[in-house]
């Protein structure tokens, strides 16, 4: 049984296009994240959700729209998908926000933009 | 802005030899933790560390976090063509942020 989810694995889209992504945990934690890995393996926070709420807003585009119906579920949503968006998106989740907590990681979503 | 450096960010060995990699910051990190990514998949976290001057060893992997909490270092012994991978170094800040992460260490042993 997967410990966090993501759909679909793969994306391919045109420029403009609005899609999203799924994501779920079945490890009862707390909070939730997104990350995004570019073409050089760099990991960086996008978003941090605590119980629905949201607590982390990195500097990203406001195009991008994370939203949390439950805390088993982060959703991302983005739209007017531009050639930079390309890039490879996790999820990941553990049982609170404090520095000892390890974090679980969905396989990720690679996005292609064309 | 906190960042972790990591260092080599490329590295191909010989099965069995031995290897280091760094991961070091100007700043104080309250834990480091690291990772290991395979391809297609997500970072699997393989330790933390949470007191200065502390060792863990997780079989042939030792772990490290300086005694001033901005460094780590990982060695790993007799290296096998299992242990391929990317490793990372994540460390969370004082303000107990996300997991900020280091741009990690490809590493390739081959038999």
């Amino acid at each position: 049984d997967t410990a966090v989810s993501q759909t679909p694995k793969y994306l391919v889209t045109q420029m403009g296009n609005d899609k999203s992504i799924k994501c779920e945990q079945n490890l009862g934690h707390d909070t939730m994240y997104w990350y995004k890995q570019d073409s050089k393996k760099f990991l960086k926070i996008m978003f941090s959700y605590n119980n629905k709420e949201l607590i982390i807003n990195e500097t990203v585009p406001n195009r991008f729209s994370p939203k949390s119906p439950d805390k088993a579920h982060l959703n991302l949503h983005i739209n007017s998908l531009e050639l930079g968006d390309s890039a490879v998106y996790f999820c990941a989740s553990s049982q609170g926000s404090r520095r000892f907590y390890g974090y679980t990681f969905g396989s990720g979503t690679r996005l292609t933009v064309v | 802005t906190q960042l972790l450096e990591q260092s080599p960010q490329f590295l191909s060995i010989q099965e069995g030899e031995n290897l280091t990699v760094y991961c070091n910051s100007s700043s104080v990190f309250s834990s480091l933790q690291w990772y290991r990514q395979e391809p297609g998949e997500g970072p699997v976290l393989l330790v933390t560390v949470v007191t200065g001057g502390e060792v863990k060893k997780l079989k042939r992997l030792t772990f490290q976090f300086g005694d001033a909490r901005k460094d780590s270092s990982l060695h790993i012994t007799a290296a096998q063509p299992g242990d391929t991978g990317l490793y990372l170094c994540a460390g969370v800040g004082q303000a107990g942020t996300a997991l900020i992460f280091g741009k990690g260490t490809t590493l390739s042993v081959s038999s």
